[in-house]
């Protein structure tokens, strides 16, 4: 079963705009994650934020995290052609540590 | 900078046969996950191992899929006998033991295709 949906599941935006993606989870968390998945290849961590947080930056990458609506949302600023891929919201509820339970992603499609 | 190590990274198979799915965690890392992903979906936690140890195993199908991390370091999947709908990404991670922080750091998957 999936803890996290990713909304919308599809994005296609022009190089230069914003892209936000969201992430709403049914249970109490820890701490939520966001990873990154380009075709074929493995997920790559992008930034964590913790159930105290409010909100974190990373570069051109910013989260959100309102526990009181159960949701998260990712921002990407500025984007570019090499951001293309899919995006994912994983969600630790502290039943067993380190254990992260993945959405089904938001699927990005930035154009040159 | 350290990786995680899979292989194969394509494997093409018959139903009813045997395969088998090998990782290499970054090394000192003492959690490591196998996923199952299915095209479209988000990666689907099959087994977590705690160094040598099973700690969660709940998703796994016990009934075809076993997993060992004999020396707590490499691991190997397997399933026998696969069927068609055993085709996806399995994907690797793995872990350090950081309170608060279970980030995970994947391995580039091995692609299961069962004819």
């Amino acid at each position: 079963s999936q803890q996290g949906e990713e909304d919308p599941q599809a994005l296609s935006i022009q190089e230069g705009e914003n892209a936000t993606m969201n992430c709403s989870y049914k249970t109490s968390i820890n701490n939520l994650q966001w990873y990154r998945q380009n075709s074929g290849r493995g997920l790559v961590h992008l930034i964590l934020i913790r159930s105290n947080e409010r909100e974190k930056h990373s570069g051109r990458l910013r989260v959100t995290l309102d526990t009181s609506k159960k949701s998260s949302s990712l921002l990407i600023t500025a984007s570019r052609a090499a951001d293309t891929a899919s995006y994912f919201c994983a969600t630790d509820a502290g039943t067993n540590a380190g254990k992260s339970t993945f959405g089904d992603g938001t699927t990005l499609t930035v154009k040159p | 900078e350290a990786e995680v190590a899979q292989s194969p990274r394509y494997k093409i198979t018959e139903k009813s046969q045997a395969v088998a799915f090998w990782c290499d965690p970054i090394s000192g890392h003492a959690t490591l996950y196998w996923y199952r992903q299915i095209l479209g979906q988000g990666p689907e936690l099959l087994v977590q191992f705690q160094d040598e140890s099973v700690v969660d195993d709940s998703q796994l199908p016990k009934d075809r899929f076993s997993a060992e991390r004999l020396k707590g370091v490499d691991s190997t999947l397997k399933i026998q006998p696969a069927e068609l709908g055993d085709s996806a990404m399995y994907l690797c991670a793995s872990s350090l033991d950081l309170p608060h922080s279970n980030e995970q750091f994947f391995g580039p998957g091995t692609r299961l295709t069962v004819l």
